[in-house]
């Protein structure tokens, strides 16, 4: 069975910082999802990764994808307060079906 | 283009009492999801349409759960009855199939369950 962690759980930076968000999986999956999630909001796609190697920004954030080690990661620059909100990955587990993370709580203080 | 749309978006119900949830996915959207996400964890599946017919639902609580997707658009997802631990949101999102970006989801609101 598929199981997708992150780390850290919870994250609290100071604007202008740099940090990263790691994503782990268990077993050969080709396509990762990043996701947010706003207090009470439902969860917007931020990147799709396809491939090993793939690298998205967009920007203050870039996420990357290395199939062979099983992790995805979410790097974020310089980081603002309006980036706070909660990161979540998604790992394609069959045609179609989605596995997420347990989550990552993103608190950037000024 | 309109999005997922879900209703109703919040429901307090009593212990052993029923409820239903509706979800209309985008147009076209061949495979309808519904996730269950409890607080502070990440969504979890709990069926998974492609147009009429389930894909998967391994991990739908069928004693109390039940979901269907009539005509391969509109879908309810229905509980009864409900207990405390089924407070969550539920999600509902759609994917289109074949076609370009098949692959990703798209989430609509969801409806916020509180069961007392």
């Amino acid at each position: 069975e598929l199981k997708v962690e992150q780390n850290p759980l919870f994250l609290s930076m100071q604007e202008g910082k740099n940090y990263t968000i790691y994503c782990n999986y268990s077993t050969t999956s080709d396509r990762l999802y990043w996701y947010r999630q706003d207090p009470g909001k439902s969860l917007e796609s931020l990147f799709v990764l396809l491939s090993n190697g793939a690298v998205k920004q967009e920007g203050r954030l870039m996420a990357s994808l290395d199939t062979k080690a099983r992790l995805s990661t979410l790097h974020i620059t310089a980081a603002v307060h309006d980036l706070s909100a909660t990161y979540f990955c998604a790992v394609e587990s069959g045609t179609y079906k989605y596995i997420f993370g347990t989550g990552t709580r993103l608190k950037v203080l000024a | 283009e309109a999005g997922v749309a879900q209703s109703p978006r919040y429901k307090i119900i009593e212990k052993r009492q029923s409820v239903a949830f509706w979800c209309n996915p985008i147009s076209g959207h061949a495979t309808l999801y519904w996730y269950q996400q409890i607080l502070g964890q990440g969504p979890k599946l709990l069926i998974q349409f492609q147009n009429n017919g389930v894909v998967d639902d391994s991990q739908l609580p069928k004693d109390r759960f039940s979901a269907e997707r009539l005509k391969g658009v509109d879908s309810t997802l229905k509980i009864q009855p409900a207990k405390l631990e089924d407070s969550a949101v539920y999600l509902c999102a759609s994917s289109p199939v074949g076609g370009y970006r098949s692959y990703e989801q798209y989430f609509g609101p969801g409806t916020r369950l509180t069961v007392t």
